[in-house]
């Protein structure tokens, strides 16, 4: 089964505050995402990537940004966080499967974020 | 922009019973459907996924796609305690880059 790790799990922070999230998979998938998990939103994507060194935006990607230091290594880092981005934040890996034509994302077991 | 909605929001059923869920998108042009289930402090787990219309099965689970409708369902059969969690319906928009978009969710709760 597919490994991704995220931490911390939870985290407190102040408005204002830089708040970084890290995640970490072991299934050298080339593709990794950040969601966020809101009560009547669903799972939106704030930021993704296609490999080391690249990152792409979302739908919602304002008070975001993200880096992708290597292969296993994903971070979504808020400069100056806000009470808006309290929510549930999960990272996922994926790559696509020419065996089963899909790809499939594994998600890691998410961070929990208040933002006081 | 994709829209992915769900319904019913919340469905209790006793053990054993056939559950169906339903999922209606936006977009014709839409990749894959997937549905993926979600336990309390868990993050989501890939059930199964469709891209051509008609049905798929995989073990208690089937799943319906009318891409004419732009309607997919998911049906689990004899189904247990432990099926009990939220149930996401996700479109991917683009088959190799693994974007989806989620549904609002479905929370299953199976009575023993």
């Amino acid at each position: 089964e597919a490994a991704v790790t995220q931490s911390p799990r939870n985290k407190v922070a102040v408005t204002g505050g830089k708040v970084t999230l890290s995640c970490n998979q072991t299934n050298n998938h080339n593709n990794m995402y950040w969601y966020r998990q809101d009560t009547g939103h669903g799972l939106r994507l704030i930021h993704y990537s296609y490999g080391a060194g690249s990152t792409e935006k979302g739908d919602i990607p304002d008070g975001y940004k993200a880096s992708r230091p290597s292969q296993e290594n994903f971070s979504l880092i808020l400069e100056l966080a806000t009470p808006s981005q309290t929510s549930v934040y999960f990272c996922a890996s994926g790559a696509w499967d020419w065996g089963s034509s899909q790809n499939t994302l594994y998600f890691g077991a998410g961070t929990r974020l208040s933002v006081l | 922009q994709e829209k992915v909605q769900q319904s019913p929001e919340s469905l209790i059923v006793p053990e054993g019973a056939m559950v169906s869920l339903n999922c209606s998108f936006s977009d014709s042009a839409s990749q894959s459907i997937w549905w993926y289930q979600q336990h309390p402090g868990k993050g989501p787990k890939a059930l199964i996924s469709i891209f051509s219309n008609g049905n798929k099965k995989e073990g208690r689970l089937t799943v319906y796609l009318n891409r004419a409708s732009l309607h997919v369902s998911l049906h689990i059969k004899d189904s247990q305690p432990s099926d009990s969690a939220v149930y996401l319906c996700a479109v991917s928009m683009n088959y190799n880059q693994g974007k989806l978009i989620f549904g609002q969710g479905t929370k299953l709760s199976i009575k023993p």
